[in-house]
Formats: C-alpha cells, structure tokens, sequence
C-alpha cells in the first residue's frame, strides 16, 4: 500500500510568484485536506477535498485555492506569495469523507517552502 | 470552537511512562478527542482517538474523564523513539465542521536514556 507523497521536497520561491504544490492520496482515499505548519507551530487547516470540491476551508485568504482530480490526487496553488508563507506545506488523506478532526488522517512528509 | 491547552515541554526516561494532559473546557457534546505524532520533518501520525472513558490500542491509551474536560494520552514504558511532538485535537464528526479543526502547538515530549 502506497501512502500520501508530496512534491516537490522542497521549494524556493521569491515574493509575488506563484507557486503549485502536488499530492498523491493514499491508495483508496477519496478526501484530501492541506495544511500549513510554521516553524515551531502545529499545522494549520487550509482546505478539504472531497470527490473534486471544495469541503471545508480554515482561515486562508482566497490566493490559497486548490484542486483535487479524479484519481484524487490534489494540488495546492498559492498566488502572490509573501513572506510569511514560508512553511512547512502538509497534505493528508482519508479514506471517507467526515470531519478532519474524527477521521484519521494519513499525512504525507511535507513541502518546505521558503520565500525570500 | 473548542481550544486545546497543552503543556509546552516534558521530559522523561526510557523505560518510563509518560501522561500528557489536554484541556479542552469548551468541548462540546459530539466532540471526539484525537492526539497525533510529530517527528521534525514528518507529517502528523494519528495515535489514538476517544469520546469518553478509556481507550487503549498497541501503543497508548487514552483517558477521558466525565465531564471530558481535559484527557491524558498515557504512553507505557517510552523509548528515545518516542521523542516527539503530541498534539490534541478537539472537533465534532460531520463535514460540516471541517473549516473548525484546531492543532495547537502540542508539546515537545523528549526522552533521555
């Protein structure tokens, strides 16, 4: 069984660019949610994909949008980059759709992005 | 929205057990309680999840008092491998409560030998 994996590893962007972070589900999942974790802080809950929609949103401004594909594969893309985006990018799948505080998620290891 | 408040730091030895607490006041009625794992580097490992009284599975148990409060992730007998961050969680079931799920800073359990 293929678990959650992210790419790329790691990432250096500049301010104002754009940037598209990729994940691959686990093998059955159909929900996937993203996070962001700066340095020394727990995760912060960005977005869920449920089956290609959007499933729920935390406290991200609208230049944080997201897509998930048929094979439930799903991307992050982040516009107009800024500093304070520099992080620790986190996806997670899980095998039905419920909240993401019940369902256990699987996590993949993260993109660590820096802006400069 | 319920908050979690965790200790920042705990240390302890091999061999030892380890009960780290989570406060979580503002629970509401169909909240369940989950902790992770964090290794540097890693993503988040889903431990052990509870609603109320014990809950124990291969690598820890999980105690919820009556008025769900606080509860304890107690780890038996830690190992150097344990040496990690613990968060809590605190949220409802239902997709509708996605956008509520609240990691917190969790805290940093070191092991020494």
């Amino acid at each position: 069984e293929t678990g959650v994996t992210q790419s790329p590893t790691h990432l250096i962007k500049t301010r104002g660019q754009q940037v598209t972070l990729r994940c691959s589900s686990q093998s059955g999942h159909n929900t996937v949610s993203w996070y962001q974790q700066a340095l020394g802080q727990g995760p912060q809950f960005i977005f869920q994909y449920y089956r290609e929609e959007e499933n729920g949103r935390g406290n991200f401004p609208p230049r944080f949008s997201g897509l998930q594909f048929p094979n439930y594969s799903s991307e992050l893309n982040v516009n107009a980059l800024e500093l304070d985006d520099s992080a620790l990018y986190l996806c997670a799948s899980s095998p039905r759709r419920d909240s993401p505080s019940t369902d256990t998620q699987y996590f993949g290891p993260g993109t660590r992005l820096t802006v400069l | 929205l319920a908050k979690t408040t965790q200790p920042i730091s705990m240390d302890s030895y091999e061999g030892q057990e380890v009960n780290i607490t989570c406060s979580h006041n503002n629970i509401a009625t169909n909240d369940y309680i989950t902790w992770y794992q964090q290794f540097p580097s890693q993503g988040p490992r889903f431990i052990i999840q509870g609603y109320k009284t014990k809950v124990t599975n291969e690598v820890a148990s999980l105690f919820i008092p009556a008025d769900r409060k606080s509860s304890t992730l107690s780890l038996p007998r830690v190992s150097l491998s344990d040496t990690a961050v613990y968060y809590c969680l605190v949220g409802a079931a239902g997709y509708s409560s996605a956008s509520k799920i609240i990691f917190g800073s969790g805290t940093r359990l070191s092991i020494r030998p």
